[in-house]
Parts: structure tokens; sequence; C-alpha cells
């Protein structure tokens, strides 16, 4: 146990929609990063927050937006959704701004229909 | 983003000692070389990380070429529980992103 959680677990809706997938970071680390894990593109880094900032932007769609809250803990949003955005979301946290280790949570297993 | 080369495949058998390789030749002075595994049906695993000298931990052990174009992350006793995808990145100075590539994938025999 990593000691992120991310909810829900599994997902599933229907393309055009809009989805919220959740993640608390370990307790005390002040970096969170989303990571998309599919089967053609393997683990692509989205984005990542530190202590409520915005602070690094990688492979992220437009349709896709995400937030650090006060409490530390992040929300991905997903909108307009494609088929093509099935996928496992990861969600990684780590002391702070930093080469350190980055911590993962079990996942969000996102199916589109 | 710095680049690393990794076999795609790996097999080793049950408590023998296991070295995984990874060339980056193009690396720069303050890219630090991490190591994560992923097993299957999980998220990835934090294993090592270092920037010039060799580390340890209780997981494994990571050996840096003195030139750090290549390094190599030793399992010393490999057990079941290893088999996994393991991926070696490079994490370019003042960026905390972890770039995958397509990694190892390791059997172990029982």
């Amino acid at each position: 146990d990593s000691g992120v959680t991310q909810t829900p677990k599994h997902l599933i809706t229907a393309t055009g929609q809009r989805v919220t997938l959740r993640c608390s970071p370990r307790s005390g680390d002040l970096s969170v990063y989303w990571y998309q894990q599919s089967l053609d593109q393997g683990l692509q880094f989205l984005i990542q927050y530190y202590n409520g900032e915005e602070r690094a932007k990688g492979n992220i769609l437009e349709r896709f937006s995400a937030q650090q809250f006060p409490d530390l803990h992040s929300e991905l949003n997903l909108s307009s959704l494609e088929l093509g955005d099935s996928a496992l979301y990861f969600c990684a946290s780590s002391r702070g701004a930093g080469p350190y280790e980055q911590y993962f949570g079990p996942g969000t297993r996102l199916t589109v229909t | 983003d710095a680049k690393t080369t990794q076999p795609n495949s790996m097999e080793s058998n049950e408590e023998e000692p296991v070295h995984l390789p990874c060339n980056h030749s193009t690396i720069s002075g303050t890219d630090y070389i991490h190591w994560y595994r992923q097993l299957p049906s999980q998220g990835p695993e934090y294993v090592i990380h270092g920037l010039t000298s060799n580390v340890n931990n209780r997981m494994a052990s990571l050996a840096i070429a003195e030139d750090r174009k290549s390094s190599t992350l030793i399992l010393h006793r490999a057990t079941l529980r290893d088999a996994a995808v393991y991926y070696c990145i490079l994490s370019q100075g003042g960026s905390e992103k972890l770039v995958f590539g397509k990694g190892t994938k390791l059997t172990v025999n029982p």
C-alpha cells in the first residue's frame, strides 16, 4: 500500500460525457502527478501540481483539466470523452519539488463506450 | 527528454542475482537516474534513484558507470514477486516528471 488513494477504482461512461477522478496523496506529500496508461501509448505524464500550483504539464489534452485543493487532494476532470480516452489513470505523490521518489496509487480504470 | 535504452525482456531464476542494464548516452550532468517497476495490475512502484554515486536500498542496488552513460539495477536475490516491467528513467535537473519508456519485462523462473 503506497498511501496514495484514488477513487473510483473503475468508471464506465459513454462518449461525450464528463468524469472526475480523485486522488489523495500520502500524508505530508506536497506534489501530485497524473499519468495515463493505455495499451498503445504506454505510461504518459499528464500534469503535476505542487502545493496547489501547477508545476509541469505533459501530454494533457485541452479536454482534460486538473486542480489541487488546499487540503492537497487533487482531481482530474475529463470532458467530451472519446473512445480513445479509455485507459488507466494513475495519480502519484512525492514529498515536494525535487527528484524525490514518487508513490503511485492503484489507478482508476476508465472505460468509455 | 533524454532517452534510455533497455532490453525488451530478461529472464532469471529464483534466488539468483539479476542485473538489469540501461543505456543513457545522452545524459546530462543534472539528470537523475530513476528505476521504477510495475507489477501486473498495479501502479508503478519506486525502486531506487541516483545521480552519480552507486546507491543501495532494501530493494536493490544501482550501479552507475563512471561516465554516467549507462547504469545497472541489481536485484540481489530474485523472488517470484520481482517479476515485473522495470523502467529506467532520466529526470532532467529541475523537473520531477517521469517519462516512461517501454521498460524491461523481467520473468523469474521458480
